[in-house]
């Protein structure tokens, strides 16, 4: 059984901090990785994809991908109160994501 | 800014009864999934579609479950005879020209089944 693991929070931070997000998956052939955020009752947004090994940068998201040690992580620099949301690390299947529990996110101004 | 529509956004129907979600994909999108979340619980994926035909299903897609693309707009999810614990946000993903590819989410169609 494929696994993607999250810690679920909620993870606190205060506003302009860096809040950091971390993911494991069980898959060591995986080659596609997102990150999305979920806003209570409603769907999954895209934050970024990531499919190589390092770090990849947009606005104040960073993703970095680890592939040897299964490991996706996502940082938020400048955190705003509107970051505060559930953050879901999706991994690609073979025709569908697999997605962890999720992290709840905190910011507090 | 091209979006995955899906109705209706909240469906109230009663143990038994059948249930039809739509969804409006992305235009030019060629795959097609189902997920669903029961509420405080991870999203799970159902089924994907492709080329008129499912490429994969879980194990939670079984008989009472088919989908349908009935014309070259529309993707829909049918539940035939629904169960309390089919409760659930069920929400529709598309995606463009390979399975890897990023899938983009539709808002969701919330179902309760009483």
């Amino acid at each position: 059984q494929k696994e993607v693991e999250q810690n679920s929070g909620p993870l606190s931070v205060p506003e302009g901090a860096i809040a950091s997000l971390n993911c494991t998956y069980s898959d060591r052939g995986s080659q596609s990785f997102f990150w999305y955020r979920q806003y209570s009752g409603k769907s999954p947004e895209l934050i970024m994809s990531i499919y190589s090994n390092g770090d990849k940068e947009d606005g104040r998201f960073t993703a970095q991908l680890n592939k040897a040690s299964q490991y996706v992580s996502l940082l938020i620099r400048d955190s705003q109160p509107s970051d505060s949301a559930t953050y879901l690390c999706a991994v690609m299947g073979t025709d569908k994501l697999i997605f962890g529990t999720g992290t709840r996110l905190q910011v507090f101004p | 800014e091209p979006e995955v529509t899906q109705t209706p956004s909240h469906q109230v129907t009663q143990m038994g009864q059948e249930v039809i979600l739509r969804c409006v994909p992305i235009s030019n999108h060629l795959y097609f999934y189902w997920y669903r979340q029961i509420l405080g619980q991870k999203v799970e994926f159902l089924v994907s579609f492709y080329n008129n035909e499912i490429s994969e299903k879980s194990e939670i897609f079984d008989d009472q479950f088919s989908v349908e693309r009935p014309d070259g707009s529309n993707f829909t999810l049918k539940i035939r005879s629904t169960k309390l614990e089919d409760s659930a946000m069920y929400f529709c993903a598309s995606n463009g020209d390979t399975p890897g590819d990023t899938q983009y989410f539709g808002p969701g169609t919330r179902l309760t089944v009483l």
